[in-house]
This record gives C-alpha cells, sequence and structure tokens, in this order.
C-alpha cells in the first residue's frame, strides 16, 4: 500500500489477556520496526526486523512481548498476559535499508482495563 | 531506554510568531530527523540531516545538524494554526543504529 498500515487501530483488553497488533509495512521496505509510545513521552524502540536476518530485540521491555515477520512483509507484535503498564500506542515503522528514513503507521492504540 | 534531550517540553506562542526548539546528546549521531506528530495519528517526517553542519529547510521550517553531531535544532517561522502538535527530534547512532528519540515538544498556537 501506499503507507505503513496498522490494525486495529485501537483495542481495549481485559488485563491477563493476550493481544496482538498488526503492521502491514510499506511495500517494498525490507527494514521493519516497532516503537511504544506511553502517554506523554517520547518513542521507545521495541524490535528491529531486516529481511530475513534475526531480528534485533533488545528493545523489548520483558519476556511477555515477542514479535514475528512472516515473508518479510506483514508483522505481527503479542503481548501475552496484558498489564495495565502496557496500555500506549504501539508504532510500527518500515524503511528500504536500515539506515534509511523510516515512516510510520499511525498506530494501535492498546489500553488494559 | 536511551533518550535525546529535547526542550523545550511544551510552548504556547501567538500566532505569526517564531518557534525554536532543540536536540542535544552526549552521544554522537550520524543522522538527525525531525517528526510532527498530530493527535491520533503516526510521526510525519518533516526534515532529514544526513551532514554535520547541515542546514536545510521545507517551506517554514528550518533544521540544522550541529557541527559536534551531538544536536540539532528546529525553528518554524511565522507559526500558523496548523503547526501545532507534538515535535520529535529523532537521532541515529552509527551507519546502522536503531533511531533515537526526543520526549517531545509539544506546541500550541494562539490564533
Amino acid at each position: 500500500g501506499a503507507g505503513v498500515s496498522q490494525s486495529p487501530s485501537n483495542k481495549v483488553t481485559e488485563k491477563g489477556k493476550d493481544v496482538e497488533l498488526r503492521c502491514d509495512p510499506i511495500s517494498g521496505h525490507t527494514a521493519l520496526y516497532w516503537y511504544r509510545q506511553s502517554l506523554g513521552q517520547g518513542l521507545e524502540f521495541l524490535i528491529y526486523f531486516q529481511g530475513n536476518s534475526a531480528p534485533d530485540k533488545s528493545g523489548l521491555p520483558s519476556d511477555r512481548f515477542s514479535a514475528e515477520r512472516t515473508g518479510g512483509s506483514v508483522s505481527t507484535l503479542t503481548i501475552q498476559r496484558t498489564q495495565q503498564e502496557d496500555s500506549a500506542v504501539y508504532l510500527c515503522a518500515s524503511s528500504p535499508l536500515r539506515g534509511y528514513t523510516i515512516y510510520f503507521g499511525e498506530g494501535s492504540w492498546l489500553t488494559v482495563v | 531506554g536511551q533518550q535525546l534531550n529535547q526542550s523545550p517540553q511544551s510552548m504556547f506562542i501567538q500566532e505569526g510568531e517564531d518557534v525554536s526548539m532543540n536536540c542535544t546528546s552526549s552521544s554522537i549521531f550520524n543522522t538527525w530527523l525531525w517528526y510532527k506528530q498530530d493527535p491520533g495519528e503516526g510521526p510525519v517526517l518533516l526534515i532529514a540531516l544526513y551532514k554535520a553542519g547541515e542546514l536545510t529547510s521545507n517551506g517554514r521550517l528550518t533544521a540544522q545538524f550541529g557541527i559536534t553531531r551531538k544536536d540539532s535544532f528546529l525553528n518554524i517561522s511565522a507559526s500558523i494554526p496548523s503547526d501545532v502538535g507534538i515535535y520529535f527530534c529523532a537521532g541515529q547512532l552509527g551507519s546502522q543504529g536503531n533511531l533515537i528519540f526526543g520526549k517531545g515538544t509539544k506546541l500550541s498556537v494562539k490564533p
């Protein structure tokens, strides 16, 4: 598509439930990033994928967070046993290669109640 | 995680005024980027800077990559109501590093 597409745009879930957030990067972009933005805060790096290479998971806050990228395109970020502190906007971004300018989707707003 | 020092945190200005915001870091960056985020949207790239000392303009926006590679500023001239939003700086460590973001500058413009 023309831009980075994320779904769902909004998700309200109960504490303890698992959630999956999806990202469709810009067509042809091999690099894909997930960031988290808590209320009033900057963007916190979570994970990075480049083609078929092993992902850079250095930003994942706990082992409840995982992500995969199938076929080098669509990515899914999974949060298991959600906690209230997981409430944030989860932003996906893509770029042609690592080191190039990244372009963001509109984000998935997650609220854990 | 690692973050840049971005200031000011928020600004309330009159329409027509000029705006200046900056980011500093103790680390050297290869690239500086400035993004704007409107409510309910993802950040949108405004300006990208790739060389120390580079000064780049995009309409009413002007940004500079500091000569020490540890800072950058963004100026907005003759602000208008649609300039309202949160402005983020982002720096890239090394040639292949992740983008590190500042906490943002929230801009409010009074008509």
